[in-house]
Formats: C-alpha cells, structure tokens, sequence
C-alpha cells in the first residue's frame, strides 16, 4: 500500500509564476490536509479537503492560494503569483475518517526566486 | 489563543542516556496530544498520540510520553537513546471532534552523541 505520494518533491518559481503542487492520498483515504513549513518553523495547518468538497479552508491565506480535491485524481494545491514568502515545505497528509490517524507525504520544496 | 510550546530548541544525549523533549500547550477544552518525527527531506512520522486514560503513552521505537494535565505538558521520553534517533521532533495538538486540524510546536531538534 503506497504511503501519500506528492510531487514534485522540489519546484523552483520566479516571482509571479505559478506553482501547482500535487498530493496523492493513500489508498481508502478521502481526507486530505495541506500543511505549511516555513524554515525553522513548525507545521500550520492551511486547508482540509474530503472528495469535491473544501471542509475548512480557515489556514488559507485569502489570495492566491486555492485547493481542490477532485472526484477522480490528486488534490492540487495552487499558488497563483507566487512571491519569496511563499518558498516554504508543503506538506500533504490524509486520514481514513475525519479523527483518523494521520498519514503525511514527504513535502514538495517550493523555492521563489 | 491556542499554541504549543516546545521550549528546546535543541536537545543533546549521549547515546545509551535517557532522553526527553519537552511540550507544553495552551488549549481550551480536552485536547488530543500528539508527538511526530522528521528525519531530513522527509516527511511525519507518527509516534504517538494521547486522547484518554492512562497518562503515560507507549508508541513507536521505545519513544513513550507523559501527559501531565495541571502542568500542561505532555513531555516525550525514551530511557535509553540511540544515535539514530537524531531527527526533529514535533509536539502538536488537536481538539475533540476538531478532525486532523493540528496545532504544532516549533519543533525540537534531538542530537545523540555516540
């Protein structure tokens, strides 16, 4: 049973690019969690998602960024005109049911030039 | 508002010493208590987790952790480290019936010296 898989592992932007980062959940799961590491920071929670539906989107900053997590396919993570705040590790998870145990991915490296 | 702190930056052992990072948090209610690791470029590994009972929690490679609720803290332990236990290490916390919506600590970056 593969673990969650995100990709790419590592994405370098210039500024006003777009980045599109990629989270595939483990197999059975239908909760996803995107989670943000800055440098030497911990993990802060940004969206939760389960099939077509955003459940609670309150870690999200209000511009630019946006998430989905489609019936059929991975769920995207979107940054639309990135800047240099935005480098940070992002970080994928999912759990089976809403309490379940969490799974994370390894992170996809987002770097704004 | 609701935080978790973990006061160490860095922590230092010897190898075959006991070992612990501290966690303590600031949330209203009942919360649930977690622990996870980050070995380098990867992601979180799940160690253990506290929702009720026995306050002393046993998880995963020998790592246990002690919730404590009129100090709340819920500090990790092991009783004797190994070198491969080096990794940063993560205390977070969620609230009932709040789903995965987790709370982290700074993180605390565990050195074992051989």
């Amino acid at each position: 049973n593969a673990g969650v898989m995100q990709n790419p592992r590592h994405l370098v932007r210039r500024r006003g690019q777009e980045a599109r980062l990629r989270c595939s959940p483990m197999k059975g799961h239908s909760h996803v969690y995107w989670y943000r590491q800055l440098p030497e920071e911990g993990l802060k929670f940004m969206v939760y998602l389960q099939k077509e539906n955003i459940i609670d989107e309150s870690g999200m900053p209000k511009e630019r960024f946006s998430a989905e997590f489609p019936k059929e396919g991975p769920s995207i993570l979107r940054i639309q005109q990135v800047v240099r705040g935005d480098s940070a590790a992002y970080f994928c998870a999912s759990s089976p049911n809403q309490d379940g145990e969490l799974f994370f991915g390894e992170g996809s490296r987002l770097t704004v030039l | 508002a609701q935080s978790v702190a973990q006061p160490e930056d860095q922590v230092n052992v010897a190898e075959g010493n006991p070992l612990t990072v501290k966690c303590t948090y600031s949330v209203s209610g009942n919360p649930y208590l977690f622990w996870y690791v980050q070995y380098p470029n990867r992601g979180l590994q799940f160690l253990l987790k506290y929702i009720t009972g026995d306050n002393l929690v046993k998880g995963s490679y020998g790592f246990e952790a002690e919730f404590n609720k009129s100090q709340t803290s819920f500090h990790l332990k092991k009783p004797s480290a190994l070198v491969s236990d080096s990794a940063l290490y993560f205390c977070a916390v969620s609230l009932p019936g709040g789903y995965n919506k987790l709370i982290f600590g700074a993180g605390t970056r565990l050195a074992v010296h051989p």
